[in-house]
């Protein structure tokens, strides 16, 4: 199965503040995402990467920064940290599965800017 | 852009009645549909998927069904189980944008013994 983890479970900042959301995945899989999840929306995509130095938009990108430095790992930069960003994000990987594409999530990053 | 309506927002049931989760989808040319299971705590897990050319699909005490003329899809949990209990999404995707997942809302779903 899979393995995606993400650093840390919590995270409280404040308005303004630098954050940096960390992800890795032990399974060499092409793709991986950064969604955040907000009551009443389901999931919604920041960015995602489709290999090392690869960077590509997702539909909520406003706010954020992201690097993929290696195959295994993916990071989500929050410069300027603001309230609406409070939320819990999730990072994923996937593979293509007898023609599907199947994702594999993490436990969450849990995300509150005050 | 897509939009994914999933309904209902909440739904309880008893153990081994059947729950039916729906989602319904704007984008006509969308080509695939999954559903995700979100235990507390816990990130999404792939329960199913189906392609377009698919219109009904079961697995496991699951069934999926998809109309594409009224651009419905939904999930059919026959006898649930209080493991059932979690919240479960839907996606789509359009073709040649697999990766690009849009989700539903979600539906938090309690199965009461």
């Amino acid at each position: 199965e899979a393995a995606v983890t993400q650093s840390p479970r919590n995270k409280v900042t404040v308005t303004g503040g630098n954050v940096t959301l960390s992800c890795r995945q032990t399974n060499s899989h092409n793709y991986m995402y950064w969604y955040r999840q907000d009551t009443g929306h389901g999931l919604r995509l920041i960015h995602y990467s489709y290999g090392a130095g690869n960077l590509q938009i997702g539909d909520v990108p406003d706010g954020y920064k992201a690097t993929r430095t290696t195959q295994e790992d993916f990071f989500l930069l929050l410069e300027l940290a603001s309230p609406s960003q409070t939320s819990l994000y999730f990072c994923a990987s996937s593979v293509r599965d007898r023609g599907n594409e199947r994702l594999f999530f993490g436990h969450g990053t849990k995300l509150s800017v005050l | 852009g897509e939009q994914v309506e999933q309904r209902p927002p909440h739904l309880s049931v008893r153990e081994g009645d059947s729950a039916i989760i729906i989602c319904t989808y704007t984008d006509s040319a969308t080509a695939y549909f999954s559903w995700y299971k979100q235990e507390a705590g816990a990130g999404l897990q792939l329960l199913m998927s189906v392609l377009s050319n698919v219109d009904r699909k079961e697995e496991q005490g699951l069934t999926v069904l998809l109309n594409k003329k009224d651009k419905r899809l939904s999930l059919n949990l026959t006898a649930a189980h209080p493991g059932d209990s979690a919240v479960y999404f839907c996606a789509v995707s359009a073709p040649g944008s697999f990766n690009k997942l849009t989700f539903g809302a979600g539906t938090r779903l309690a199965v009461c013994p």
